[in-house]
């Protein structure tokens, strides 16, 4: 059974901060999402990784993946107010390629 | 585009009560799933469909939850009898495909749901 984890759980961060939030899966795949979620609302899409070594940046977000390692990472770069919501990673797994999410990582910027 | 609809935005039932939520997915993508999204967790699937076919609904409580796409577009998630821990947001989500390039899902705006 595939098991997703991410950490931190919780993240308070100054404005203006660096921190980086990770995921670790336990079988091989090939594909690696991560998601927003702003409270009471549904899952926005940030990053698809689709290989070993693949980054992706997106303003201030940028999304790392090692198949090697079944690593993720989600650096935050200068942190913003904005940048406050929940982080899911989900990895894709199975015959029909299901998707298995972590716990997510709820993340408050403080000004 | 349209996205992923979904309704209602909101239930409130009573424990053994039953309820039915709706989804409608993306123009033209062929896979549809439903999760179960219980606060403070992640997403957990409960079923995904290809046109009218189940692909998987190993995690679906059978006794309880049931789920039906049956023209391949639009579907149903049933809960009957509802328990209190049914209480959680029911996300509707679609593909074009699954696997492949075009895996990714797009979420609808969920059903959140509360049984008391």
């Amino acid at each position: 059974e595939l098991k997703v984890e991410q950490n931190p759980l919780f993240l308070s961060m100054q404005e203006g901060k660096n921190y980086t939030i990770y995921c670790n899966y336990s079988t091989t795949s090939d594909r690696l999402y991560w998601y927003r979620q702003d409270p009471g609302k549904s899952l926005e899409s940030l990053f698809v990784l689709l290989s070993n070594g693949a980054v992706k940046q997106e303003g201030r977000l940028m999304a790392s993946l090692d198949t090697k390692a079944r690593l993720s990472t989600l650096h935050i770069t200068a942190a913003v107010h904005d940048l406050s919501a929940t982080y899911f990673c989900a990895v894709n797994s199975g015959s029909a390629r299901q998707l298995t999410f972590g716990s997510g990582t709820q993340l408050t910027v403080l000004p | 585009e349209a996205g992923v609809a979904q309704s209602p935005r909101y239930k409130i039932i009573e424990k053994r009560q039953s309820v039915a939520f709706w989804c409608n997915p993306i123009s033209g993508h062929a896979t549809l799933y439903w999760y179960q999204q219980i606060l403070g967790q992640g997403p957990k699937l409960l079923i995904q469909f290809q046109n009218n076919g189940v692909v998987d609904d190993s995690q679906l409580p059978k006794d309880r939850f049931s789920a039906e796409r049956l023209k391949g577009v639009d579907s149903t998630l049933k809960i009957q009898p509802a328990k209190l821990e049914d209480s959680a947001v029911y996300l509707c989500a679609s593909s074009f495909i699954s696997g492949g390039k075009g895996n990714e899902q797009f979420f609808g705006p969920g059903t959140r749901l509360t049984v008391l």
